[in-house]
């Protein structure tokens, strides 16, 4: 099982829509987690850290569950912009590597 | 620019040939990372570097890997005798600080490499 799982999707959504999804991870030791956009053939950026508290970023909403060893994305009021791979990365507690899950395909249709 | 550089952005080798992939770091950035991502997965921990120092390469596939950062900025990663499982895009990511912490790494364009 990898330490880092995600729905590799895609996911499709219409213009204007909600959508949301999950990340868990394995290693309770986690300590940092983050939310990555890729488009394709370009390099991962950096859309929002989780904070444990959650966090809101415009249209964007970060979700962190210690308990449940998931991290949530939600999305309001989808752009065609927004059409991207999404990738949860998180960073252990007593290590510095990032561990990446393999992303998850968000397509926005018109 | 002020961001992560490296280059070439696509190189293609034939089987057997040494490439070396450069990443120039966001200037003053303290830890500096390499990442090999095949398509459709996330990108894999290859080595890490804080300042001149490689603090971890096992992410490193085999002894054909190499990567260096001799003055603590600029980091080449080098392939001995290429195989096709070689192909893959390259990231190479800095960060301000140090080892752990809570600071997202930014990343370059990549190289992608294509072994023939």
């Amino acid at each position: 099982r990898k330490e880092v799982e995600q729905d590799p999707g895609p996911f499709n959504v219409p213009e204007g829509a909600t959508v949301a999804f999950n990340c868990t991870y394995s290693n309770s030791a986690s300590q940092s987690f983050f939310w990555y956009r890729q488009d394709c053939r370009k390099e991962p950026k950096l859309l929002m850290s989780v904070y444990s508290s959650g966090n809101e970023d415009g249209r964007f909403t970060a979700q962190l569950n210690r308990a449940s060893q998931y991290i949530s994305l939600l999305i309001r009021d989808s752009k065609l912009s927004d059409s991207a791979t999404y990738l949860c990365v998180v960073i252990r507690y007593s290590n510095y590597q990032l561990i990446w899950g393999a992303g998850t395909k968000l397509i926005i249709k018109p | 620019g002020a961001g992560v550089s490296q280059s070439p952005r696509y190189k293609v080798a034939k089987r057997g040939q040494d490439v070396a992939l450069r990443c120039d770091p966001i200037s003053g950035h303290v830890s500096l990372f390499w990442y090999q991502q095949a398509l459709g997965q996330g990108p894999e921990f290859l080595t890490y570097f804080q300042n001149e120092a490689q603090l971890d390469k096992s992410g490193l596939p085999s002894d054909r890997f190499f990567a260096e950062r001799p003055e603590g900025s600029v980091s080449t990663l080098k392939i001995q005798r290429t195989q096709q499982e070689d192909s893959a895009v390259y990231l190479c990511a800095s960060s301000p600080g140090g080892a752990g912490g809570n600071q997202p790494q930014h990343f370059g364009d990549g190289t992608r490499l294509s072994i023939l």
